[in-house]
């Protein structure tokens, strides 16, 4: 049990075009979600927390319209970066908290920006 | 401010060996301490959690073992073996809504 996934897995998108990744709890119900970036050998860092219904609260240094975040469901919630740019290439990876406050986390999208 | 520090940095055992890792923390307010294993590519596995009423959690070859006077707790993997070769990430929860605030990472290569 406790399985999250994220679609694409991978993803390479034009500089200036946006692209959306989903994260979804498979078989249970996530009030919250997270959103965490990770460059190569290094840790995760947390960009925002998703709850769902409400607005996402994002980490200090993260632009928020820039990385729009929805959570429209209880097993839903995606990212879209917008205007991407080289810089913004990395892995993403969600989290989904379930109730009892354990993060599952899914396996990454892998996003390349050209 | 780095509120989990992780040590080593990397670390090469070999196979059959105990394979370390520690880490320190700050806050007191942390009442839960997982371990995450992360594969190339892969998000983060949970591997074992502990919480700070206990010194030491076992599960399988792995093994928590938590001194909150000295706000460290550390992992160690037993009989070391090739697939255990990946980065480990330690990770404290208290309080500021649930978040996990991680440590560096070890990145652990097991030579068979």
């Amino acid at each position: 049990g406790a399985v999250v996934s994220q679609h694409p897995s991978w993803v390479i998108c034009k500089s200036g075009t946006s692209v959306k990744i989903e994260c979804r709890s498979l078989d249970f119900q996530a009030t919250t979600m997270f959103w965490y970036r990770q460059f190569p050998k290094q840790s995760l860092m947390l960009m925002a927390t998703s709850n769902e219904g409400s607005k996402a609260t994002y980490e200090q240094g993260v632009e928020k319209d820039k990385f729009l975040i929805n959570h429209a469901s209880l097993t839903l919630s995606t990212l879209t970066v917008t205007s991407a740019h080289p810089e913004d290439s990395s892995f993403y990876i969600c989290s989904a908290q379930s109730i009892d406050y354990e993060q599952y986390f899914g396996p990454g999208t892998r996003l390349t920006v050209t | 401010q780095q509120q989990v520090k992780q040590s080593p940095q990397s670390l090469i055992v070999q196979k059959g060996g105990i394979s370390i890792i520690n880490c320190a923390y700050e806050n007191t307010a942390f009442d839960y301490f997982p371990w995450y294993q992360q594969f190339p590519g892969k998000g983060p596995a949970l591997l074992i959690a502990i919480r700070p009423d206990v010194s030491e959690k076992k599960e399988g070859r792995f093994t928590i073992s938590f001194n909150k006077s000295a706000k460290q707790f550390s992992l160690h993997i037993m009989d070391s073996q090739p697939g255990d070769s990946a980065t480990y990430f330690c990770a404290a929860r208290g309080g500021d809504g649930n978040k996990l605030v991680f440590g560096a990472g070890t990145i652990l290569r097991v030579k068979s």
